[in-house]
């Protein structure tokens, strides 16, 4: 039973553009999210994150939306540049809990 | 100090070796973990510790053996591993927000 969604596998957004990724959620118990980038051979990197009391949180070019009552959280990168081209994977965690669940991961491409 | 370091980058070994994986932190996170990640798959939690106790072993076989010797490091030692073990190995930490630092991994290939 996968807890976090990612349902695009992949993703090609013109450089310059607005990229946005999405991620669905089943279990409500979850509070608190994150976003990780990852190259590959590389260990992921954290990017951004949003507890479940806030909407949006905006860190330079990377925002986190995230809507309770749909389960959904996309986040947005503007204007999207050639190195944000990696895989991006959406992760939940209830909060007095260690364990991260991960999406699958969207695969993002910028175009030049 | 704000990064988690994992030895070696690269490790080889044939299914009757004996091997050890070090990761090393020194951020004072009380949560270390350990994931296995294969090409285009999420990271798959594989233990959790906290405040140098196993609180998390997801179902992982016994010929994978995490020990944490103090706050700062974490190793996992691998007996008569199969081909199929070969994966991406990562370490990381997690801090009072929630916010995990992974290590680079260390590249297992078992022949």
């Amino acid at each position: 039973d996968q807890q976090v969604k990612q349902n695009s596998p992949s993703l090609s957004v013109q450089e310059g553009r607005i990229s946005i990724l999405n991620c669905d959620y089943t279990n409500s118990m979850f509070d608190y999210f994150l976003w990780y980038k990852k190259y590959p051979a590389e260990g992921p990197t954290f990017l951004i994150s949003i507890s479940s009391i806030k909407d949006k949180n905006e860190d330079g070019r990377f925002t986190v939306f995230l809507n309770k009552s749909a389960k959904h959280l996309s986040l947005h990168i503007v204007p999207s540049q050639p190195g944000d081209s990696a895989v991006y994977f959406c992760a939940a965690t209830p909060n007095r809990d260690d364990k991260i669940i991960f999406g699958k991961g969207t695969r993002l491409h910028i175009l030049p | 100090d704000t990064e988690v370091t994992q030895t070696p980058k690269h490790l080889v070994m044939g299914m009757t070796n004996k091997k050890s994986l070090k990761c090393e932190q020194h951020m004072g996170h009380r949560a270390m973990y350990w994931y296995k990640q294969k090409a285009k798959k999420p990271p798959e939690l594989m233990f959790v510790y906290s405040y140098e106790k196993l609180s998390i072993n997801e179902s992982v076989p016994s010929r994978f053996s995490p020990e944490c010797p103090n706050s700062s490091l974490l190793n996992l030692h691998l007996h008569a591993l199969q081909p199929e073990d070969s994966a991406l190995y990562l370490c990381a930490t997690k801090d009072q927000n929630n916010e995990q630092f992974f290590g680079p991994g260390t590249r297992l290939t078992v022949l």
